[in-house]
This record gives structure tokens, sequence and C-alpha cells, in this order.
């Protein structure tokens, strides 16, 4: 089993729609997470973080955490196109920052 | 240009051959990380600095990877004896905080 679990996709959204994405975690330990935004051919770059259960909106963006499930997720209101990308979960314990293998979202016009 | 610069961007060796990449952090982190991502999955953990203090290091590195940071500034990440499973982009980021991670273009390595 993978420490940091995501559904590869794609996961297909209609401009405008919005996209759900999830994850797992299998460390109890983890503290803090993070989702990361790779577009292909570039490196990742972070989107935002959460470290309390429950939900953190960032513009767009809303993360939600539960510990107790072990579950993490995103959603993406109002997707653009420029949204297409893959979406990287990333869990934090001690100094080591844990990629599941990422989620790629295709907005479509 | 005041992000993470990595060097050299490509590297095509034969088997065999030793390499080394080098990262340049932002030079107000004092957290330093190097990863390794194959085509279609996330970066992998390979080993972590504060500082010059090579704080982790992955169970999965074998002995052929080594890595150094002196005086807490450039890293270098030097792969003894390549294969052809070390082909994959090895990314470097640096970081002020524990999660929040600035990552360089990557160095692409291709073994043949």
């Amino acid at each position: 089993q993978k420490e940091v679990e995501q559904n590869s996709g794609p996961l297909s959204v209609p401009e405008g729609a919005i996209a759900s994405l999830n994850c797992t975690y299998s460390d109890r330990g983890s503290q803090s997470f993070f989702w990361y935004r790779q577009y292909s051919g570039k490196s990742p770059e972070l989107i935002m973080f959460i470290y309390s259960n429950g939900d953190k909106e960032d513009g767009r963006f809303t993360a939600q955490l539960n510990k107790a499930s072990q579950y993490v997720s995103l959603l993406i209101r109002d997707s653009q196109p420029s949204d297409s990308a893959t979406y990287l979960c990333a869990a934090a314990a001690g100094n080591k920052l844990t990629f599941g293998g990422g989620t790629r979202v295709l907005v479509k016009p | 240009d005041t992000g993470v610069s990595q060097d050299p961007r490509h590297k095509i060796t034969k088997r065999g051959q030793n390499v080394t990449f080098r990262c340049d952090p932002i030079s107000e982190h004092n957290r330093l990380y190097w990863y390794r991502q194959t085509l279609g999955q996330g970066p992998e953990f390979l080993t972590y600095f504060q500082n010059e203090a090579q704080l982790e290091k992955s169970r999965l590195l074998s002995d052929r990877f080594s890595a150094e940071r002196p005086k807490g500034s450039f890293s270098t990440l030097e792969i003894q004896r390549t294969e052809q499973g070390d082909s994959a982009m090895y990314l470097c980021a640096s970081s002020p905080t524990n999660g929040e991670l600035f990552f360089g273009e990557g160095s692409r390595l291709t073994v043949l």
C-alpha cells in the first residue's frame, strides 16, 4: 500500500463546474497536508495546505481534511481550462513530505 | 531570478558512468530536498537537508546515491555507476517551513 493514494484519473470536468479530488494517507503521524499542481513538463507548485480538520478556502480552491478517516480532498470551483494539470496530494510527517501519484484533471471548454 | 536553480537541465549518460547534479536553493531557505520523479508518478523522496546537515535519507536510496550540502548553501546529488533504472527527473526543492516546497525546474537524466 502506498503511503499517499490518489485516483490517477483523468478527471474530466466541464468548464465552470466543480472538480473534486480525493486523497487518502496511511501514516497517522502525518501532521499537515498539501496540494500541489503540476503542469505537463513543469515542476510542482504549491496551491494550498491544511493542518486542522475541516475546510480551508483560498479563492476558487477548498481543501478538506478528516484526520479520523485519513482523508484529504480538494475542490476546484468554477473550473477553467487553465486548471488542466496533475494535482498532487502530499502528507508531511516529521521532515519528510510524501507525495501521492497525482490526479490528472482535464477541464473541457 | 531568485528561484531554485538546477544544473544541468538535461544529462544523457551511458550505463556505468557517474553523474552529478547541482541545486542552488532560494537563499533564505534553510531546508533543501531532493526528489525523483518518473513519468506518471508523483515525486519520490530521496533526501532532506537542514542547513548543512543531512537529516533524512530514503531507505530506497542505494549506496550509489550520495548528496551533500557544504556550508548549507548549494547541494549536489551524485549517482555512481548509473543504471537504466536511474533514468528520471531529479527535482530539488527548498523550503522556509515544513511542506511548503519551492521546486526547481529539475534535472532530467537519461541512462543509455
